[in-house]
């Protein structure tokens, strides 16, 4: 049974940049897309993107240009970097594993962005 | 951007009754749409893809239809366990969300 775990920090400071790992458990990760969601109460749920297990990605528009992804299949693991937050970018992200769609969730993590 | 919209916001409903969420889409999606369920406190759930397709160890009395702009998610026969939100969500042009349906109790 697949698990997958966010880690991070819960708060980030406005203009930093913002650097989760989801820990994958349960399948090996090579084979398979991997996404990053975020929900908050302002934008509802909203897909970041996500990332083949060679390095492929694909990315929301609307936040491509601060927006990186990446594997590591040694660690089991993938991880999401966003730049340059601000107050917006306060959500719970969740990490998942397949891409078309999004078939099974972490739990998510709270990330808050303020100084 | 493909807009998802979901009707009605919220339903209520009691056990036993037969509940229907539609969503459109902005432009044709064809079939690839997929419902999740979400509780308070929990990551949305998976419960269909490709617009019918149940995913395996869902209850059989969740079931999907529709094509194109406009679907629908049904469940025959609400459960005490079913009452939570409901999102579709499109995957043919990228990903985008519909604001979620709040099936609550009557």
């Amino acid at each position: 049974q697949v698990q997958l775990q966010e880690s991070g920090p819960g708060l980030v400071k406005p203009s930093e940049t913002l650097s989760l790992t989801c820990s994958v458990s349960g399948v090996s990760i090579s084979g398979f897309w991997w996404s990053w969601i975020r929900q908050s109460p302002a934008k509802g749920l909203e897909w970041i993107g996500y990332i083949y297990y060679s390095g492929s990605t694909k990315y929301n528009p609307s936040l491509k240009s601060r927006v990186t992804m990446s594997v590591d299949t040694s660690m089991n693991q993938f991880s999401l970097n966003v730049r340059s937050v601000t107050e917006a970018d306060t959500a719970i992200y969740y990490c998942a594993k397949g891409g078309e769609p999004p078939e099974d969730w972490g739990q998510g993590i709270l990330v808050t962005v303020s100084s | 951007d493909i807009q998802m919209t979901q009707s009605p916001s919220t339903l209520s409903a009691s056990v036993g009754d037969r509940v229907t969420i539609t969503c459109r889409a902005s432009q044709s999606v064809s079939n690839w749409l997929a419902w999740y369920q979400q509780k308070p406190g929990q990551a949305p759930k998976l419960l269909i893809y490709r617009a019918s397709s149940l995913k395996s160890g869902v209850p059989s009395r969740f079931s999907g239809s529709g094509s194109g702009t406009e679907f629908t998610l049904t469940i025959s026969t609400l459960q005490p366990d079913d009452f939570a939100t409901y999102y579709c969500q499109q995957y043919d042009t990228y990903v985008t969300f519909g604001q979620g349906t709040k099936v609550e109790i009557k």
